[in-house]
């Protein structure tokens, strides 16, 4: 099955800091999706991108398909940034189905 | 927007007892709903594919005895722990959606004693 592979495991910050978490993933995908969760453990969608570069206030993300790999920005960070970070995609190269492999995470510490 | 509802959020219960737990779709009708797992600190890992109507798909590794999952109506699935044990202890999570992107309910957090 596709692999998804995230780095860093972990990142902290400072307030205001700007950061970039990446995803790279072992095969074509045809649905990529960016997940936060919050400590409380709800799993916010942050983005929905198979391709091209999207922008939501201070994050944006930006997919290289064929390249195999996701970048999530977030700038000027906050704390209320804090989290994990997923990254997901569809099991089977170019599936169809809407079931999720998820990457391991980003462990994200906002500091103030 | 498309809201998938998730219940109990929390519960504890006594080792050997059985757990239901149920996910809504809100506002729109789900012929397929999903079933994740999170250990804590580690990812989330499908368990299960809820078809409606249907017997529901597990995936490998998972017991389906163990694990029912029953989706009876086009708004709601539910997974039931049985003969719960400490190592079922976990987040349970669910997600629907007509289409892409799916959306996640708030999930469960079980704790067996």
């Amino acid at each position: 099955g596709i692999q998804v592979e995230q780095s860093p495991p972990d990142l902290i910050l400072q307030e205001g800091a700007n950061s970039t978490l990446r995803c790279n993933f072992s095969d074509s995908v045809n649905n990529l999706q960016w997940f936060h969760q919050n400590p409380w453990g709800q799993l916010i969608n942050l983005f929905y991108i198979p391709s091209g570069t999207k922008q939501n206030g201070r994050l944006s993300a930006t997919t290289v398909a064929t390249e195999r790999y996701s970048l999530l920005y977030i700038s000027s960070s906050q704390t209320t940034d804090s989290g994990v970070y997923f990254c997901a995609v569809p099991p089977v190269s170019q599936g169809g189905s809407e079931k999720l492999v998820f990457g391991k995470g980003t462990k994200l510490t906002v500091n103030p | 927007g498309a809201v998938v509802s998730q219940h109990p959020s929390w519960v504890i219960c006594k080792s050997g007892t059985s757990v239901k737990i149920e996910c809504r779709s809100l506002d729109f009708q789900a012929t397929t709903m999903f079933w994740y797992r999170q250990f804590p600190k580690q990812s989330l890992m499908l368990m299960a594919t809820s078809n409606e109507g249907s017997k529901a798909t597990y995936e490998q590794g998972v017991e389906k005895d163990k694990f029912l999952i029953n989706h009876a109506s086009l708004t709601l699935s539910t997974l039931t722990v049985t003969s719960a044990h400490p190592e079922d202890s976990s987040f349970y999570i669910c997600s629907a959606g007509t289409h892409q992107p799916q959306h996640f309910g708030d999930g469960t957090r079980l704790s067996i004693l």
